[in-house]
């Protein structure tokens, strides 16, 4: 599987942008980029994905690179309740793919 | 339309008793997903069902894990003789389809601690 790196924590403060980086240089072709985050006690949830245009939901923006090597999560406005883990995650249009590979992940902290 | 269900929430077991973890998926769901998350660690994949069958169990020890998901009813991880290693939180995720834009949707888990 492709890996990804992201760096391990980052500070934003509510109300401000924040932008969550993750390097993904060996993706193939077919590798669909997914965010998924974690709060405190609870389960991943789903953010958002995308393949090879920029994407935009009701909870975030996913910026891809044009040579797809790396992609940036937008979190427009953070709020205390965005402070979570983020996980980047590279999922392959075939084989396996129901296989999410969680690493480490970048924790949010978000100042009030 | 209710999340994935898991239960208990926690767990406590002492060393060699057995625990056993449900999981209902959400309605329309016949795709489950475990995870196991160990302290200060990312959630690893352990098993992958539909109704009746096992398809993925390449994440899940060879040893004292099971896990079902039958026809009526939630899925079970079961995992016998327990060891203080097996503390950890277990996570169930459900989809409607498997394809690479379809969203896992995860319960809230279930701490297993081992005394």
């Amino acid at each position: 599987d492709a890996k990804t790196t992201q760096p391990n924590s980052m500070e934003s403060n509510e109300e401000e942008p924040v932008h969550l980086p993750c390097n993904h240089s060996t993706i193939s072709g077919t590798d669909y980029i997914h965010w998924y985050r974690q709060l405190p006690s609870q389960g991943p949830e789903y953010v958002i994905h995308g393949l090879t245009s920029n994407v935009n939901n009701r909870m975030a923006s996913l910026a891809i690179a044009e040579d797809r090597k790396s992609s940036t999560l937008i979190l427009h406005r953070a709020t205390l309740r965005d402070a979570a883990v983020y996980y980047c995650i590279l999922r392959a249009s075939g084989g396996s793919n129901y296989k999410l590979t969680f690493g480490k992940g970048t924790l949010l902290t978000v100042n009030p | 339309n209710a999340g994935v269900m898991q239960n208990p929430r926690h767990l406590v077991r002492r060393r060699g008793q057995e625990a056993r973890l449900r999981c209902s998926p959400m309605k329309g769901h016949s795709h489950v997903y475990w995870y196991r998350q160990l302290p200060e660690e990312g959630l690893k994949f352990m098993v992958y069902l539909q109704k009746e069958n096992i398809i993925d169990e390449s994440g899940m020890p060879k040893e004292r894990f099971s896990a079902e998901f039958p026809k009526e009813g939630p899925s079970i991880l079961r995992i016998q003789q327990v060891v203080r290693g097996d503390s950890a939180a277990y996570f169930c995720a459900s989809s409607r389809m498997t394809s690479v834009g379809e969203t896992q949707y995860f319960g809230p888990g279930t701490r297993l601690l081992v005394l």
